[in-house]
């Protein structure tokens, strides 16, 4: 079953602006994952965080996790073309002992930054 | 450093023919295995899942199987394709949360 919901669905900005992608999920959770996709191809894991996080940054993108909305948010600054990609979210639920890291994911918000 | 393979890279299946799809991967021992598939224009649904060889576990009843002979080798198998069947299958590992996937099989089914 799907846990995430992403919003928007599609987002189109020009290069060098800010991308802001939401996500929402139903369950506890061990950890809330970010991943992007190019046309066609596999996955590629952008960044976790964990339950008792709040923010974290790697390079651009800054994530944001607030456990008491169940919600978490991607913020891609500095827009480039090749920032085009889909962006998902996936959590892992919350299994008390029995962590099996199975990813649950949302539906993907699809980012086409302009030249 | 891991790497992770996947074969083929596309295929087209008749419909009621079989199905073997492989993912291996290197450079890491004893990680949990996952296969997916994405239909078109949507997210990723965890078809099955492995915590060690021999062990698998199914999120979506469907005619699809899982096997795991070796540490390092995860099999998706099916004995008769439906046309529903179509999609996008991705093999991922994990050691510690993190997911890492292969460049995944376009399956066409005819």
């Amino acid at each position: 079953s799907q846990q995430g919901e992403e919003d928007p669905q599609a987002l189109s900005i020009q290069e060098g602006e800010n991308a802001t992608m939401n996500c929402s999920y139903k369950t506890s959770i061990n950890n809330l994952q970010w991943y992007r996709q190019n046309s066609g191809r596999g996955l590629v894991h952008l960044i976790l965080i964990r339950s008792n996080e709040r923010e974290k940054h790697s390079g651009r993108l800054r994530v944001t996790l607030d456990t008491s909305k169940k919600s978490s948010s991607l913020l891609i600054t500095a827009s480039r073309a090749a920032d085009t990609a889909s962006y998902f979210c996936a959590t892992v639920p919350w299994q008390g002992s029995s962590n099996t890291g199975k990813l649950i994911f949302g539906q993907g918000t699809t980012l086409q930054v302009k030249p | 450093s891991q790497t992770i393979h996947q074969w083929p890279a596309t295929l087209v299946q008749p419909v009621g023919s079989p199905l073997s799809l492989e993912c291996t991967v290197e450079g890491t021992s004893n990680p949990n295995l996952y296969w997916y598939r994405q239909a078109a224009g949507r997210g990723l649904q965890l078809l099955f899942y492995s915590v060690g060889i021999g062990q698998i576990s199914s999120e979506v009843p469907q005619n699809l199987s899982a096997s795991r002979p070796q540490d390092r080798q995860f099999i998706l198998s099916s004995k008769k394709l439906l046309l529903s069947d179509s999609g996008f299958y991705l093999c991922a590992w994990s050691v510690h949360g993190e997911q890492y996937f292969g460049p995944g099989t376009r399956l066409t089914v005819t």
